[in-house]
This record gives C-alpha cells, structure tokens and sequence, in this order.
C-alpha cells in the first residue's frame, strides 16, 4: 500500500522568505500524481500544485513550485515570497494513475506559521 | 455555483445514536469520496464510490456505511455513533477519468462532528 509522509508538524517563515516544506512517498507504481493541497482556518480544502509522475520537469503555480525527485520518492513544496495569506496546514496527497481506483491518499499535514 | 455542498456543518450526537452526513455535487463528476480530519493523521478516507451504483472500502471503514444511488449524492451513514468518531468528516469529489486534470479533489467544506 502507498504511504505518504510529511516530517515537519510545523513550519514558520518570515513574510517575503522562502520555505520549503517535504514531503516522502511510498509506492511500487511508476506512474501516479502528486498534489499539494492547503487548508486554512476556513477549513476549506483547495489545491496548491500537481505533478505527474512521468513528467521530469517541476510543477510551478506563480510562487509554488516542487521539487520532484522520483527515485528518491520525494516531493517538496517551495513557497517563495511568502505572504501572510499563505498561513495554513499544508497537505501532501498521491493518487495512483493505475486501475485500483480513484483513491488518494494524504501526509498528516505540516502547518505552516508566517510572521509580520 | 457549482460545488460540493455538505450538511450538517456541526453536529454533537450521543453515543449510540444514528447519524446520516450528507454530501450533494453539481459538477456532475463520477467519483465521489468520505474523509475524515484529525490531528497528526492528516486526512484519513473512510469509503469512496467510482461511479453511481458501486461503492468501495477506504483506509478506516468500520462503523461507517456510504450509498451511491445517483451520481450527485453520497451520504455517509454511522450506525452507532461512538466517541472515536469524533472528527471533522470532508466529502470530495473528482471526475475520475483517465485525464490528468481530472484527478483533482474537489472538497465540501466539512462536517464537524462530536460523539458524546
């Protein structure tokens, strides 16, 4: 079975830094997406940034971008700029591209603190 | 506009009592899922459905009962509430085809539920 795991309970960063937050995956399949998804106090689920497994190249949205390093099985999240807007809890997400469902399977979240 | 729409928003049931958490999408997509939030374990899911008519078994099953009788609803059914179920409960959606956009999650905005 697939695992995801994010190591980093809680982060902080300086508005206007950079963070970067990781994430590890567990997985026998060679193919698969990878999703950031963030949660802010709203509790309101949307999606950061994508990636497709096959792709070498990394997924960037405006200030979001990944660091996909397939054989290592990781998937990195780098927040550059950051704003107060993006304090929230970060979630890590695989879903396999495979025939065993639409199933997608998230990391215990790393909560994301940015100071003034 | 067009969404996921989950009821109750909150919700403080007694122990042994039958709960039914409803979830309705507008987005006509085929694949429909139930989560549940706690602290440290990130998002955990409970059953998904592929497509109307059938229904699947996710990560934490038991005590939970899901139906998918049309494409737009997914109710999640808890027998006998018991204390441990206490969560935050986040319905989702995808359209579920092979199409690499269509594997994102479209999320309600959670049922807060207290099991007394």
């Amino acid at each position: 079975a697939q695992t995801v795991t994010q190591s980093q309970p809680e982060m902080s960063v300086q508005e206007a830094e950079t963070v970067t937050l990781s994430c590890t995956y567990d997985t026998s399949e060679s193919d698969y997406y990878l999703f950031w998804y963030k949660q802010p106090p709203s509790r309101q689920m949307i999606l950061v940034i994508r990636q497709e497994a096959y792709k070498q190249q990394n997924a960037t949205e405006n200030r979001f971008s990944v660091n996909f390093q397939k054989a290592a099985k990781s998937f990195s999240l780098k927040i550059s700029d950051s704003q107060l807007g993006d304090a929230a809890m970060y979630f890590c997400a695989y879903r396999s591209a495979g025939t065993g469902g639409f199933k997608t399977i998230f990391g215990a979240g790393t909560r994301l603190f940015v100071k003034a | 506009i067009a969404g996921i729409t989950q009821a109750p928003t909150s919700q403080i049931l007694a122990a042994g009592r039958r709960m039914t958490l409803r979830c309705t999408q507008d987005m006509r997509h085929n694949a429909m899922y139930w989560y549940r939030q706690d602290l440290g374990l990130g998002l955990r899911l409970i059953h998904y459905s592929n497509t109307a008519g059938t229904t699947g078994k996710g990560e934490v099953p038991d005590g939970y009962s899901v139906s998918r009788a049309n494409t737009d609803d997914f109710p999640l059914t808890l027998a006998s509430a018991v204390p441990s179920q206490t969560s935050v409960y986040f319905c989702a959606s995808s359209s579920g085809t092979g199409l690499s956009g269509a594997n994102v999650l479209t999320f309600g905005a959670g049922s807060r539920l207290t099991v007394l």
